[in-house]
């Protein structure tokens, strides 16, 4: 198995940037993902990063990978209502708790 | 990007009946397959490794003899939920990786299951 843990809550005003973390504790996968999962809907990949980088940057979003720590993070800026949602960090297929994400106007 | 499909997308079923997920890539061969189970509010649950041609590995906790599950070819496998009673009502989603496991995997749009 694998543990995979995230804050479960985290609430940001419209325009600032999010910052969602991740921390697991297996280090045999080369694969690290976000999904994004919105009320009532499935999961949509937001990105990825193998585990030979540090960083990935894909528009608003970008990810820190900080392998000594095994510690992930999702940056998200000029956050929008339209980014609440439920955040899911995974790691290989095992999946973190999710941090829902709630942006206030 | 590579499409995975489940059907059905919900179904309702009586207690003690017994319910089959199919789960599809429709433009890829997928060796290996994965289900998982999501609680309300909850995030999910791997429950099993499905690979073609051999017996499925299940996580710790999972009952195999409760959830069946059938990888007959490249791109199909099935969760059969047997004997299911209220508490298997879960939303069940598989995901496939074309390139193998610890690559990139894409996940089908799941299944709502309700057992009255």
């Amino acid at each position: 198995g694998e543990d995979v843990e995230q804050s479960l809550f985290l609430s940001v005003r419209e325009g600032d940037s999010s910052v969602i973390n991740c921390t697991y504790t297996d280090s045999s996968s080369t694969y690290l993902y976000w999904y994004k999962q919105e009320p009532g809907a499935g999961l949509q990949l937001l990105t990825y990063i193998f585990s030979n980088m540090d960083m990935k940057q894909d528009q608003r979003l970008t990810v820190l990978l900080n392998k000594k720590d095994k510690h992930l993070s999702l940056r998200i800026a000029d956050t929008q209502t339209g980014d609440s949602a439920i955040y899911f960090c995974v790691r290989g297929f095992y999946f973190g708790s999710g941090t829902k994400l709630n942006v206030k106007p | 990007g590579a499409v995975v499909s489940q059907h059905p997308s919900w179904v309702i079923c009586k207690s003690g009946t017994s319910v089959k997920i199919e789960c599809r890539s429709l433009d890829f061969q997928a060796t290996t397959m994965f289900w998982y189970r999501q609680f309300p509010k909850q995030s999910l649950m791997l429950m099993a490794t499905s690979n073609e041609g051999s017996k499925a590995t299940y996580e710790q906790g999972v009952e195999k003899d409760k959830f069946l599950i059938n990888h007959a070819s490249l791109t199909l496998s099935t969760l059969t939920v047997t004997s299911a009673h209220p508490e298997d009502s879960s939303f069940y989603i598989c995901s496939a990786a074309p390139q193998g496991p610890g690559t990139e995997a894409f996940f089908g749009q799941g299944t709502r299951l309700t057992v009255v």
